[in-house]
């Protein structure tokens, strides 16, 4: 069964203070690792895909990146206008479900100015 | 352009009653999710369409649970005699790519409270 495991389940931050949430992952083949933000009363928005162990991508503040039992999401300089939860989902090879996002619990971050 | 959008965004049902909720995808989507997010944890699969063919409904907890898109593009997830612990946010997601590998966009939710 396909796992993920985000931490911490909460980070609080100073504006400017970078830091990473991690995402770890078992699954029997990733076909790709997503990234995701929420805001309260809204749905996800999304944010990178990662399909290969060694890619990163990066947006603004945000750089992701990924090895074959995590990902790591990297936080440059927070501003108060990052906080939110943070998803991690993989989607998987096999079992005939290769379409279904499997999530973690998410990282809630606030960023203090 | 416009996103995938959900109505209505609040239900509040009593228990026993049936209710239905709406999704609208971005035009030309040809994969549709429907997700169950409880409180402070990830979104869980529900179910899943390619075009109007069900494919997967492997994720929806009940036979109370039916969700339909009979024309290929606007779905419906319909629960029948609510529970409360159906009480949860209902996210619907779309995604263009049939092979399903593509990125999957979600709605804003549709907020289910059963008294």
């Amino acid at each position: 069964e396909d796992q993920v495991t985000q931490s911490p389940e909460a980070l609080r931050l100073q504006e400017g203070e970078s830091s990473s949430l991690n995402c770890s992952y078992t699954v029997s083949g990733l076909r790709g690792l997503f990234w995701y933000r929420q805001d309260p009363g809204k749905g996800p928005e999304f944010l990178f895909t990662l399909y290969s162990a060694g890619e990163e991508k990066e947006k603004e503040r945000l750089k992701a990146t990924l090895t074959k039992k995590e990902s790591f999401l990297h936080i440059t300089a927070p501003k108060p206008e990052d906080s939110a939860t943070y998803l991690c989902a993989v989607q998987a090879y096999g079992g005939g479900s290769n379409y279904k996002l499997t999530f973690g619990k998410g990282t809630l971050l606030t960023v203090n100015p | 352009g416009a996103g995938v959008s959900q109505s209505p965004r609040y239900k509040v049902a009593k228990r026993g009653q049936d209710v239905a909720l709406r999704c609208d995808p971005i035009s030309g989507h040809v994969s549709l999710f429907w997700y169950q997010q409880a409180l402070g944890q990830g979104p869980e699969f529900l179910t899943y369409f390619q075009n109007e063919a069900q494919l997967d409904k492997s994720g929806l907890p009940s036979d109370r649970f039916f969700a339909e898109r009979p024309e290929g593009s606007v779905s419906t997830l319909k629960i029948q005699r609510t529970q409360q612990e159906d009480s949860a946010v209902y996210l619907c997601a779309s995604s263009l790519a049939w092979e399903s590998r593509g990125t999957q966009y979600f709605g804003p939710g549709t907020r289910l409270l059963v008294l």
